[in-house]
């Protein structure tokens, strides 16, 4: 059973339709979730983490929420430089360390 | 502002054949990570370190992979006897680590391994 699971696999948006891409996670004694954006071909870029559930976090069009099994990911507004594969990921105690586990990715795409 | 880099970013090897990967982390931080990431998958965690001590090693990490960070600094990942199998992108991380467990990871461009 995967222990991290982002939805949609993929999702197609217009420039400036707004939507939320979701992670859900099973682990327990969750001790971060994290949020990265990868362009094609490059590393994942660090976006937010988050530590406790109620906690939100802001950047440009971006809006990152925990809840104690999931977080979302708000994207208002998107333009087309977005579009990228979203990752979610989890640090959490009895996983490995400090590793993180990842989901397998949003691929999300804004057509201008 | 220098982040994390790698080297090389891609390489072509035959099977069988040794590789070997660098990493330079960003200057201050005192732990580094390395990952592998195939096609449509998240990256998965193959080991870290805090400082030049090798702390854990995930079971993905089989006896022909081997990882140093000598005094603490850059680290290498040496793959003996390739296989097809180990076709992936090769990704370092690296983070500073408090008393707070503040442990945000900044990851560097990759190496991408194809083996022939």
């Amino acid at each position: 059973e995967d222990q991290v699971t982002q939805s949609p696999e993929a999702l197609r948006l217009q420039e400036g339709e707004s939507s939320s891409l979701n992670c859900s996670y099973t682990v327990s004694g969750l001790r971060g979730l994290f949020w990265y954006r990868q362009d094609p071909g490059k590393g994942p870029e660090f976006l937010f983490t988050l530590y406790s559930a109620g906690e939100e976090k802001e950047k440009e069009r971006l809006k990152a929420t925990l809840t104690k099994k999931e977080s979302f990911l708000h994207i208002t507004a998107p333009k087309p430089e977005d579009s990228a594969t979203y990752l979610c990921a989890v640090m959490y105690s009895g996983g490995g360390a400090d590793g993180l586990t990842f989901g397998k990715g949003t691929h999300l795409i804004i057509q201008p | 502002d220098t982040g994390v880099s790698q080297d090389p970013r891609h390489k072509i090897t035959k099977r069988g054949q040794n590789v070997t990967f660098r990493c330079d982390p960003i200057s201050e931080h005192n732990r580094l990570y390395w990952y592998r990431q195939t096609l449509g998958q998240g990256p998965e965690f193959l080991t870290y370190f805090q400082n030049e001590a090798q702390l854990e090693k995930s079971r993905l990490l089989s006896d022909r992979f081997s990882a140093e960070r000598p005094k603490g600094s850059f680290s290498t990942l040496e793959i003996q006897r390739t296989e097809q199998g180990d076709s992936a992108m090769y990704l370092c991380a690296s983070s500073f680590m408090t008393g707070r467990g503040y442990n945000e990871q900044f990851f560097g461009p990759g190496t991408r391994l194809t083996v022939l």
